[in-house]
């Protein structure tokens, strides 16, 4: 059974750093291409990273170069460090697998929240 | 440009049919889209793939109550035999060389 379970989040001040965890069980969390998306209070999905089963990573731009995601593939874990947040990272953050078509997201976390304030 | 559009709404009655539309951008109209459904203070489940044929695949567990079809640029989600647990948030999900693309979701209301 493919499993998601996301752990970190919080309430952090704003320029602050936080990590984020997603344990994957049911498969290798390197054989498929892993995102994060988050959800802001009240509003729709936004894609946030990507990291494909080669290795490569890419960032939305209101993100990029503040949010590194990597994964431990020893630990079946995918992570998403971010730093120099802002109150406009609030929102609900989801790991999410892609299936075995890139792009199609078809497991997703449970989510965990993560607030940015002082 | 890539982009997803939906309805922001839609109801109906306890034990009737919805559909709900996705529609793709110009130039777009044969891409392959997901659905996913959010209920309230859940995270998302994925539904389905549907491709531009109408020809879709369901993810694990989900009901045959949920059936997916395309016309043109459009993309429908149809639930029958409404349930009270089909009271949530619907996006579609796309994909393309600049990644992937949420629709804005439509928030279906069982009556």
């Amino acid at each position: 059974e493919v499993q998601l379970v996301q752990s970190g989040g919080g309430l952090v001040q704003p320029g602050g750093s936080l990590r984020l965890s997603c344990v994957v069980s049911g498969f290798t969390v390197s054989s498929n291409n892993m995102r994060w998306v988050r959800q802001a209070p009240g509003k729709g999905l936004e894609w946030v990273s990507v990291i494909y089963s080669g290795g490569s990573t890419y960032y939305a731009d209101s993100v990029k170069g503040r949010f590194t995601i990597s994964r431990d593939n020893s630990k079946n874990t995918l992570y998403l460090q971010m730093n120099s947040l802002r109150a406009e990272d609030t929102a609900v953050y989801y790991c999410a697998r892609d299936s075995q078509t890139n792009g199609l997201v078809d497991y997703w976390g449970q989510g965990t929240l993560v607030t940015v304030s002082s | 440009q890539l982009v997803l559009t939906q309805s922001p709404s839609a109801s109906a009655s306890l034990g009737a049919s919805v559909k709900l539309t996705c529609t793709l951008s110009s130039g777009h109209s044969s891409y392959a889209i997901a659905w996913h459904q959010q209920q309230p203070e859940k995270g998302p489940r994925y539904l389905m793939k549907l491709n531009n044929d109408g020809s879709h695949s369901k993810g694990d567990g989900i009901p045959d109550r949920f059936s997916g079809s395309s016309s043109g640029a459009e993309r429908y989600l149809t639930i029958s035999s409404l349930q009270s647990e089909d009271e949530a948030d619907y996006y579609c999900q796309t994909w393309g060389t600049g990644g992937v693309v949420f629709g804005g979701g439509t928030k279906l209301t069982v009556l």
